[in-house]
């Protein structure tokens, strides 16, 4: 099964609108975290955004949120003021357990164009 | 701090040839790993390590061999290079918290 779910393989928003990007997961560890990379056309990795399992409140980055919903197993994306900027490839990566930090599952990821 | 840093940016291997990617990091963290991103997918993790001498397999390591002998340096070796392992690979690193993995700036591997 996939731990990582990203449905929306492409998104288009108009430059200064909000967008919300989905990802659900599937893990029964109660130890886990959730991130938001972006990638743009030049490849680099961008951290966005990390929420952990036991975290109360939703993360925030600039511009950046993260809709946590944990019964529903979802971790949605939320940036706000869109920017021409903004246009890139977006991926979720979910670490499971606290022992090791460094294994990521990622999901297939959305494309992501804003438009003037 | 320069971060993580990859070379070569670009490599063309012959089928069955090996080589070796290299890692390292400045930033004295222990846990490093290696993931391979094919086109319009996500990463996936080909080995992983959580200190010195310390290594492990991830999701696809078959055709790949590592070593951590040093916090500073992670090399990832393709033992005989096969067409499907033409990919973009990155190198990541944290510390133990694993809030902040930061990644290289990826090597692209193509295999003819």
């Amino acid at each position: 099964a996939q731990k990582i779910t990203q449905t929306q393989p492409g998104m288009f928003v108009q430059e200064k609108e909000a967008v919300t990007l989905d990802c659900t997961y599937d893990t029964s560890d109660p130890s886990y975290g959730l991130f938001w990379y972006k990638q743009p056309s030049s490849g680099e990795m961008i951290f966005l955004i990390y929420q952990g399992s036991y975290d109360q409140q939703n993360a925030t980055e600039g511009r950046y949120s993260l809709n946590f919903q944990k019964a529903r197993k979802s971790a949605n994306l939320v940036i706000s003021a869109s920017q021409l900027g903004d246009s890139a490839m977006y991926f979720c990566a979910m670490r499971e357990g606290s022992k090791y930090g460094n294994k990521l599952v990622f999901g297939a990821g959305t494309i992501l164009r804003v438009k003037s | 701090n320069a971060g993580v840093t990859q070379t070569p940016k670009f490599q063309v291997l012959k089928t069955g040839q090996s080589m070796t990617l290299q890692c390292a990091q400045d930033m004295n963290h222990e846990y490093m790993s290696w993931y391979r991103q094919d086109p319009g997918m996500g990463l996936r993790l080909i080995h992983y390590s959580v200190g010195a001498g310390i290594t492990d397999q991830g999701e696809v390591p078959n055709g790949y061999n590592v070593s951590r002998s040093t916090t500073e340096d992670f090399p990832l070796r393709l033992l005989s290079a096969a067409p499907s392992q033409t990919s973009v690979y990155f190198c990541a690193s944290s510390d133990e918290t694993g809030v902040e993995q930061y990644f290289g700036p990826g090597t692209r591997l193509t295999v003819t």
